[in-house]
Parts: structure tokens; C-alpha cells; sequence
């Protein structure tokens, strides 16, 4: 069935520095894309929905300027923690929907841990 | 965007049946009821859709009444692998993929 796969599963990084996070969508071209964030214990968080071609439409209180999304082709978002803090420490998960199923395929999640 | 209600927790035994019922009281008439599950550290896995009455996959059952103001997953004959967060989402994933906003979800506990 169809995949979603993210990279990297997980990193760590200094406070201070910016890290890239990828989604790609293996198996069938993905218009739209979405970016969730997910503290321990909590649910998902919709952060933004990112649009192949045209900027991501972010979530009230995501600073856009912070989180930067590029979705430069039918099967690849990126999201970009700009200057990163311990607080952005975080479960970070991309899904994209295949749709003539109307299914939405998350990815495996991408922890990110900030010293 | 339909908002959902489910019980914060659940525990069973393996070998029994479990019901997790959700409650989507303003969902739309484009709106389809879509459960996911969530393991630690995973991003969610699908486990089932419908729209109306009832949907049976291999791993679950889900009943929806005729009014669709609420959903009820049903797993057969849990195992400690069952042991997971149950989300209940609702949104209309054919018409564009309009978000879907995550709830608490049901965090179900599968004893020996």
C-alpha cells in the first residue's frame, strides 16, 4: 500500500541550530501534506498543511518564520526548525493522502531533541 | 471541522472484546469517521473508515448509527499488542483532504 517515510527518524542538535526535516509520499504524488507536532503523552497538533507549488497555510499560534515548509514536488515536503530550542523538542509526524482513497498515510515521525 | 469525544482510557484483558466509542455530534454530511491507531514513538497507522452503518476489515468492525452522531470501534479478541492510543477522526477526505484535527484519543491498556 501506499507509503509515507520520513527522514530523519530521529535527531539531536545544539540549541541555535536549524534542522531539516523530510516527508516523502514513496508511491503516489501527494498535492497536500501535513505537518503535526507531538509532546509525550499528548495527542497530535496540526501545525501547518503544506501545498506542492504555493506556501504552506499554517495553524494559529505556529510561527511560519519558525517552522518553514517547502513542498517543492508532488512527493516531497520538508519542514525546517529554524534556530532551534530545547522547547521545540518534539515528535514531529508528516501525513499525505492518496486520493482516490481518501486515506490519509502518516509517516513513521521524526524525533527531534534539542540540547 | 466535526469535533470528537472519546473516553480517555480503556483497559481489557487479552481475548476480550473491546468498544471504543466516539461521539462527533455536529459532524457533516460530507464527513466521513476514520480510526487510527498510535504506538510509542510511531506515527498513526490506519485501522479503519466509514460513512454509514457498518465497515469490517481484518483486524476491526466499526458501527455507525443511522444518525452518525457518534462511531464505535470495535476490536475482536484483543491482544497485549493491542496496547495503544485509539484516535476517532472525522473530516471529508474526498473533497481535497481538508485537515484532520486530532482529539485526546482513547489510550487502551491490554492486560494478561
Amino acid at each position: 500500500g501506499a507509503v509515507v517515510s520520513q527522514h530523519p527518524s530521529w535527531v539531536i542538535c545544539k540549541s541555535g541550530t536549524s534542522v531539516k526535516i523530510e516527508c516523502r509520499s514513496l508511491d503516489f504524488q501527494a498535492t497536500t501534506m501535513f505537518w503535526y507536532r507531538q509532546f509525550p503523552k499528548q495527542s497530535l497538533m496540526l501545525m501547518a498543511t503544506s501545498n506542492e507549488g504555493s506556501k504552506a497555510t499554517y495553524e494559529q499560534g505556529v510561527e511560519k518564520d519558525k517552522f518553514l515548509i517547502n513542498h517543492a514536488s508532488l512527493t516531497l515536503s520538508t519542514l525546517t526548525v529554524t534556530s532551534a530550542h530545547p522547547e521545540d523538542s518534539s515528535f514531529y509526524i508528516c501525513s499525505a493522502g492518496g486520493r482516490s482513497t481518501g486515506e490519509l498515510f502518516f509517516g513513521e515521525g521524526s524525533r527531534l531533541t534539542v540540547l | 471541522l466535526a469535533k470528537t469525544t472519546q473516553p480517555i482510557s480503556m483497559d481489557s484483558y487479552e481475548g476480550q472484546e473491546v468498544n471504543i466509542t466516539c461521539s462527533h455530534n455536529n459532524i457533516a454530511t460530507n464527513d466521513y469517521i476514520t480510526w487510527y491507531q498510535q504506538f510509542p514513538s510511531q506515527g498513526p497507522r490506519f485501522i479503519i473508515q466509514g460513512y454509514k452503518t457498518k465497515v469490517t476489515n481484518e483486524v476491526a468492525s466499526l458501527f455507525i448509527p443511522a444518525d452518525r452522531k457518534s462511531s464505535t470501534l470495535s476490536l475482536p479478541r484483543v491482544s497485549l499488542s493491542d496496547t495503544a492510543v485509539y484516535y476517532c477522526l472525522v473530516g471529508d477526505l474526498l473533497g481535497g483532504y481538508n485537515k484532520l484535527i486530532f482529539g485526546a484519543g482513547t489510550r487502551l491498556a491490554v492486560h494478561p
